[in-house]
């Protein structure tokens, strides 16, 4: 089955900085890879995804890369802020049939101000 | 509050106590999901029910049992736990890719916040 790797899994950086999360999985079938926020003693939710037709998706100050030959993935967040920090997980999936996303064990990403 | 809805949102039990956790959700999902979060194992998959159906279990103990009486319920019931399942339970839902042409987003609750004394 899937496995998905996330470094590092903590992650400090002063406010302003940019921040890189990466994550590695095994199954070459994967095809959809979602990141997910989640802030302390909230519920993790859904923050960007790409799909494995595209090598680079933006929306802001995040952006996520997909190398499919190498099979990983990462999240870049730009111009940090203190309501960055939260633990932010990656995950894989088929995204057909009834597999479930397979996620990593999360980065916690402290934006210092 | 719309989306995905859990009750209760904190439990206290004994280990010889039986309780049950409920999910429900509102965004007309077909398939819904069980996690266990902890700090040894941030999101860990327990159960998938998709379109009713309990599709996978990932060889969780016995003293847990999922049910989903419809797309828009589901429910953990709990019996003799141990002190280490003490954890944060998270239900999520998401369409069922074999029903639909999008990919499975998944969609959580805000959890219960199980303690086991």
């Amino acid at each position: 089955g899937e496995n998905v790797e996330q470094h590092p899994s903590t992650l400090s950086v002063q406010e302003g900085d940019s921040a890189v999360i990466k994550c590695t999985y095994s199954d070459s079938a994967s095809n959809y890879f979602p990141w997910y926020k989640q802030e302390l003693g909230k519920r993790p939710q859904l923050i960007i995804d790409i799909r494995s037709n595209v090598g680079e998706k933006k929306d802001q100050r995040i952006a996520v890369t997909l190398n499919k030959t190498a099979k990983h993935f990462s999240l870049h967040i730009t111009e940090t802020q203190p309501e960055d920090s939260a633990v932010y997980f990656c995950a894989a999936s088929k995204g057909s049939g009834n597999t479930p996303l397979v996620f990593g064990k999360g980065t916690r990403l402290s934006v210092i101000a | 509050e719309t989306g995905v809805t859990q009750t209760p949102r904190h439990l206290v039990m004994g280990m010889t106590n039986k309780k049950s956790l409920k999910c429900e959700q509102h965004l007309g999902h077909n398939a819904m999901y069980w996690y266990k979060q902890s700090a040894k194992k941030p999101l860990e998959l327990m159960f998938v029910y998709s379109l009713e159906e309990r599709v996978e279990n990932n060889s969780v103990p016995s003293r847990f049992s999922p049910e989903c009486p419809n797309s828009s319920h589901l429910f953990l019931h709990l019996h003799t736990l141990q002190p280490e399942d003490s954890a944060l339970y998270l239900c999520a839902s998401s369409q069922d890719p074999r029903a639909s042409s999008s990919y499975n987003e998944q969609f959580f609750g805000p959890g219960t916040r199980l303690t086991v004394l």
